[in-house]
């Protein structure tokens, strides 16, 4: 199947700093990409949608300036977590869509522990 | 976007057993999709059954989804400690994987 990578898996960083997780599909091109954030023990909520060459489209409540997405190639979308704080600790997680291939499973990355302190 | 409900919340059953997960849905789908997750970890594909389907198997894995009800529910036969896990339906209303997740169920099984 294909194969999306995340990057890192963990990071830790101090409040106050940025936090950039990397998103690549490593065999086929993704023009679109998912991001989803999980709290511990928690589902998986939607983020944002990330257009290669467009803004991402953020769903209602996700800061945009707080969560800056990039998807400046096919193969790869970044999600920055700006001037972190302990509330933003949190499992990051993407997946990359087929666009071309409709009603197919969705390919998601390995996932990003977040730890701010 | 507004999650679907998962019951229940958690399971304890013993191995050899059979596990049954439901998941209610609130708007029309293409597909629904049932996903693995281990203890924080990455999510694992199971199966995807679209929305003009009403069962599918893999493996010791039965799905059925019934778009009326807007239900599915996930049974794992003959259960094993390694199923131990969370569970996660999540739907697809575009077609394009863009997904909605349930609130998951935690399954334990214990040899």
């Amino acid at each position: 199947g294909a194969v999306v990578s995340q990057h890192p898996s963990r990071v830790i960083c101090k409040s106050g700093t940025s936090v950039k997780i990397e998103c690549r599909s490593l065999d086929f091109q993704a023009t679109t990409m998912f991001w989803y954030r999980q709290f511990p023990k928690k589902s998986l909520m939607l983020m944002a949608t990330s257009n290669e060459g467009s803004k991402a489209t953020y769903e209602q409540g996700v800061e945009k300036d707080k969560f800056l997405i990039n998807h400046a190639s096919l193969t790869l979308s970044t999600l920055t977590v700006t001037s972190a704080h302990p509330e933003d600790s949190s499992f990051y997680i993407c997946s990359a869509s087929r666009d071309t291939t409709l009603n197919t499973e969705a390919f998601f990355g390995q996932g990003t522990r977040l730890t701010v302190v | 976007s507004q999650q679907g409900e998962e019951d229940p919340q958690a399971l304890s059953i013993q191995e050899g057993e059979n596990a049954t997960m439901n998941c209610s849905y609130k708007t029309s789908i293409n597909n629904l999709q049932w996903y693995r997750q281990n203890s924080g970890r990455g999510l694992v594909h199971l199966i995807l059954i679209r929305s003009n389907e009403r069962e599918k198997h893999s493996g010791r894995l039965r799905v059925t989804l019934d778009t009326s009800k807007k239900s599915s529910s996930l049974l794992i036969t003959a259960s094993r400690a390694a199923d131990t896990a969370s569970y996660f339906c999540a739907t697809d209303d575009t077609g394009f994987q863009k997904l909605v997740f349930g609130t998951g169920t935690r399954l334990l099984v214990s040899p």
